[in-house]
C-alpha cells in the first residue's frame, strides 16, 4: 500500500506570496492532519480534517488554512508568507481511530 | 492540557550499548503515547504506541517502552544499539481516541559511536 505523498517537496517563495501544500492519505485513511516543524518551535499541529471537515485546529493564526476533498486528498494554504513560516510541513493520515502515518514533508523556503 | 517532556536533547552512545530516551507526560485524562523516529531529511516513522492494556510495548527495529503511570513516564529502551539507529526521536501524547492531534516533545538526538 502506498504510503502518504506530499507535493511538492521542496518551495522557494518570497514575502507576501501566498503557497499551497498537497497531501495525499494513504488509501483508505480518511483523517488528514498537517503539522509545521521548525527549529526553534518543534513539531506543531496545525489541523485535522475527516470526511472534509476541520475536526481540530491548532494555535496559528488565520493565514493558515486547509481543506479536505471527498477522496480525503488535502490542501494546506498559507497567505500572506512570512520569513518565519519557512519549515517543513508534515502531513500524516490516519484511520480513525487509528495512529498516525507522516508523509516526507514539504520544506518551505521564505525569502 | 497534556503535555509532553524529552529530558537530554542530545544523547551519545555506544555501538552495541543500551539506548534510553526518557519522556514525561502530562495529561488530565488517560492519555495515548506514541515514540517516532525522524532520518535526516524524512518524515516522522512511528515506532510504537501506548493506548491501552499492557505497559510494556514493544516496536520496531528493537525498540520498547513501558507506560508508568506513578512516574507519568514512557521512556523509550533498546538493549543494544546500531549505528542504524542515529536519528531524532520525538515522543507525543494525545488524549484523544482519535489520535488525531498529538502533542510533540522537543525531540532527542541519538548519536551513535563507534
Amino acid at each position: 500500500k502506498a504510503g502518504v505523498t506530499q507535493t511538492p517537496r521542496y518551495l522557494i517563495k518570497t514575502r507576501g506570496q501566498q503557497v499551497t501544500l498537497s497531501c495525499s492519505p494513504i488509501s483508505g485513511h480518511r483523517s488528514v492532519s498537517w503539522y509545521q516543524q521548525t527549529p526553534g518551535q518543534g513539531l506543531q499541529f496545525l489541523f485535522e480534517y475527516f470526511s472534509e471537515t476541520q475536526r481540530n485546529k491548532g494555535n496559528f493564526p488565520g493565514r493558515f488554512s486547509g481543506r479536505q476533498f471527498s477522496n480525503s486528498r488535502s490542501e494546506m494554504n498559507v497567505s500572506t508568507l512570512e520569513l518565519g513560516d519557512s519549515a517543513l510541513y508534515l502531513c500524516a493520515s490516519s484511520l480513525d481511530p487509528g495512529e498516525q502515518y507522516f508523509g516526507p514533508g514539504t520544506r518551505l523556503t521564505v525569502t | 492540557a497534556q503535555s509532553v517532556t524529552q529530558l537530554g536533547s542530545h544523547v551519545s552512545v555506544s555501538e552495541g550499548a543500551l539506548v534510553l530516551l526518557r519522556c514525561n507526560y502530562s495529561s488530565s485524562v488517560p492519555p495515548y503515547l506514541f515514540w517516532y523516529v525522524q532520518y535526516p531529511n524524512q518524515g516522522l516513522q512511528l515506532l510504537l504506541k501506548y493506548t491501552t492494556g499492557a505497559t510494556l510495548v514493544k516496536g520496531i527495529n528493537g525498540f520498547e517502552a513501558e507506560f508508568k503511570k506513578s512516574e507519568t513516564s514512557f521512556h523509550l529502551t533498546k538493549p543494544s544499539a546500531h549505528m542504524s539507529d542515529a536519528a531524532e526521536y520525538f515522543c507525543a501524547v494525545t488524549d484523544t481516541g482519535t489520535a488525531s492531534k498529538l502533542t510533540f516533545g522537543t525531540g532527542t538526538r541519538l548519536q551513535v559511536t563507534l
